[in-house]
């Protein structure tokens, strides 16, 4: 079956524009996570929606949303963005909402804020 | 709260070589989950195990294996006989109920030939 989709894969734009990632989770898979990796930070939790809720969320500023809609494909914006922003930004598909469940990734979505 | 160390930045060895990669971890549940994920240049993170808290066998997986010791909160990972294609960057992580998936910092292989 197929992987987890993420698009696109780059993005470059200019500080203070806002930019939309989209992540296909595996069919099937309920919840997904995001995730942002810079070289300096690692790879931080962003957000995590199940069944179209969130369900956790890091511990970044507002200006960082998402969401889940009912077909499971999630979507996450970042408004105003600022140079820190350039990351990868990785989306991780779950079967469910229990911590047993494995978690699935996808290429990432690389972006330069510029 | 969760917490997850990997304390080796960077490690070289040359092809052939058995390497261990250090992780770990913090947590006040009794019951979680660690993983290890691999990170090639590609930047897609690569499952390459899951393991409960209860279950503290040690896994071989081919060349593969990991040592899950609950009493030194560790979950080591050794590549016995190195090869080239295992330069990346390994990742261990974890989670428990109702918590988001916790990664530490990496560790970066290089093997060379």
């Amino acid at each position: 079956k197929a992987g987890v989709t993420q698009t696109p894969r780059y993005l470059i734009k200019t500080r203070g524009q806002q930019v939309t990632l989209s992540c296909s989770p595996i069919s099937g898979h309920r919840s997904v996570s995001w995730y942002q990796q810079t070289p300096g930070q690692g790879l931080q939790f962003l957000f995590e929606y199940f069944s179209e809720t969130q369900r956790n969320k890091g511990n970044f500023p507002g200006r960082f949303s998402g969401r889940q809609f009912s077909n499971s494909r999630s979507e996450m914006n970042v408004s105003t963005l600022e140079l820190g922003d350039s990351a990868l930004y990785l989306c991780a598909s779950s079967a469910g909402d229990r911590a047993h469940y494995g978690y699935t990734f996808g290429s990432g979505t690389r972006l330069t804020v510029v | 709260a969760q917490k997850v160390t990997q304390a080796q930045t960077e490690i070289s060895v040359v092809e052939k070589e058995d390497v261990t990669l250090d992780c770990v971890y913090e947590t006040r549940d009794t019951t979680y989950y660690l993983f290890w994920y691999k990170q090639p240049p590609s930047g897609e993170l690569v499952f390459l195990i899951r393991r409960n808290s209860f279950d503290e066998q040690n896994e071989i997986s081919g060349r593969y294996s990991w040592n899950f010791q609950k009493s030194t909160s560790s979950f080591n990972f050794t590549i016995t006989a190195s090869q080239v294609v295992d330069s990346a960057v390994y990742f261990c992580a974890s989670n428990q109920a109702g918590t988001a998936l916790i990664f530490g910092k990496g560790t970066t292989l290089s093997v060379s030939s």
